[in-house]
């Protein structure tokens, strides 16, 4: 079945450590995103990538790094300069980056204790 | 960046009950989509509407894109218990505008009472 993963579902963290977040996709998909949701708050867009070893900021990327090496591949990297990493983080994947038809993962929600 | 007013934030509603929500801006867009997020999941688009005017249905789902091209309505007909989440509007500038010209709007969601 052709889709898009994401994991850990659940992860925890203490103050000051770095985490990153998976998202893998076989839908050959040539763009990839990561937004982050808050309660009551729209999608917010932090990185997208349009193809391989090219990758852009969105909206709120301070504090976070990404990395796109392989196509299949999106990793976030939420780093310790992120004043409020807590939040539900949303990977997702569209065949260019020109469509708003994405196809999202079910998400990572990261708790800093 | 360009922002889409959804509304209501939240409906409450019995089943079987028609519900209507819309997205509206000062901007406009030239394509206008609506997601459904299940608790705890990812969304799943729903609706994308690609013309001013245009009139487009997806079971008991109908969704609008205003003339104006600065607005969109997503309607559900006799509402049932699976209905419940949340329902995002999202639009784009233009074709070329990239992942940073998709814009969504805060959600509204939707709670069935017994």
């Amino acid at each position: 079945d052709g889709g898009i993963t994401q994991s850990p579902k659940y992860l925890f963290r203490k103050e000051g450590q770095n985490v990153t977040l998976s998202c893998e996709q076989n839908l050959n998909h040539d763009a990839m995103y990561w937004y982050r949701q808050d309660p009551g708050q729209g999608l917010r867009l932090i990185y997208y990538s349009q193809i391989v070893n090219d990758f852009q900021k969105g909206d709120i990327a301070e504090g976070y790094s990404v990395s796109r090496e392989k196509k299949e591949s999106f990793p976030l990297t939420v780093t310790s300069a992120q004043k409020n990493p807590t939040a539900f983080y949303l990977c997702a994947s569209s065949t260019t980056v020109d469509t708003g038809e994405l196809f999202f993962g079910e998400g990572s929600r990261l708790t800093v204790l | 960046g360009q922002q889409l007013n959804q509304s209501p934030q939240s409906m409450f509603i019995q089943e079987g009950e028609d519900v209507s929500m819309n997205c509206t801006s000062s901007s406009i867009f030239n394509t206008w989509l609506w997601y459904k997020q299940d608790p705890g999941e990812g969304p799943v688009l729903l609706i994308a509407l690609y013309k001013a005017g245009e009139l487009t249905s997806n079971g008991r789902l109908t969704a609008q894109f205003g003339i104006t091209r600065k607005d969109s309505f997503l309607n559900i007909s006799a509402s049932i218990p699976s209905d419940v989440g949340i329902y995002f509007c999202a639009a784009q500038r233009d074709s070329g505008g990239g992942a940073d010209g998709l814009t969504f709007g805060k959600g509204t969601h939707l709670i069935i009472q017994p």
